[in-house]
């Protein structure tokens, strides 16, 4: 599976939209981006996936770059409860290898 | 999204004492189970793959002897912690795949385990 590079930081203001960027530089053409998040002391929690085209859902939208070297996973109106480490991961075989994350913090 | 189950969700035991963790899909059947490990501060350790009904597969640098892994069925695989010591303290984190359906391929994470061992 391809290794990812996100920000270890970022802050985010209450209300406004997150943007969190991943690079994936050497992913492969069937390689899936899939975004979780984990919260202190829980377990990950799914947030969107993609392939090669953008994606939306309840939760958030998945801009993935037309090489699909990078993607950027978007919280349209960030509340404290999105304060949490987001992963991005690239992978074909759905076996989630997590890096370092990001860590969002959403200030009011 | 699919429901994943652990228990316990918290246990203290002395060095040199086995510990069991339970890790169940409540509403999806999994042929493939995965267990992670997390230390403070760090990011989830992927410790091994479970099959149902086949041995596990470890990752490199995990003891197959010291984390017994079992998959008896498709809604449960156990992580057995054996002798344990203060150094396997963590927060243990199971995952399970969905095998048919619409939870077919994806996967879904439990809430975690921490273990502390004194």
């Amino acid at each position: 599976d391809a290794k990812t590079t996100q920000p270890p930081s970022m802050d985010c203001a209450e209300g406004r939209a997150a943007n969190l960027p991943c690079n994936h530089s050497t992913i492969s053409g069937n390689e899936y981006v899939y975004w979780y998040r984990q919260i202190h002391s829980q377990g990950p929690q799914y947030i969107i996936h993609g392939l090669k085209n953008n994606e939306t859902n309840e939760m958030a939208s998945l801009i993935i770059t037309e090489d699909r070297k990078s993607s950027t996973l978007i919280l349209p109106h960030a509340t404290l409860r999105d304060t949490a480490v987001y992963y991005c991961i690239v992978s074909v075989s759905n076996d989630m290898r997590f890096g370092a994350g990001t860590r969002l913090t959403v200030k009011p | 999204g699919a429901v994943v189950s652990q228990h316990p969700s918290r246990v203290i035991c002395k060095s040199g004492t086995s510990v069991k963790i339970e890790c169940r899909s409540l509403d999806f059947q999994a042929t493939t189970m995965f267990w992670y490990r997390q230390f403070p501060k760090q990011s989830l350790m992927l410790m091994a793959t479970s099959n149902e009904g086949s041995k596990a597969t470890y990752e490199q640098g995990v003891e197959k002897d010291k984390f017994l892994i079992n998959h008896a069925s498709l809604t449960l695989s156990t992580l057995t912690v054996t002798s344990a010591h203060p150094e396997d303290s963590s927060f243990y984190i199971c995952s399970a795949r969905g095998s048919w359906g619409r939870n077919k391929n994806e996967q879904f994470f439990g809430p975690g385990t921490r273990l502390t061992v004194l």
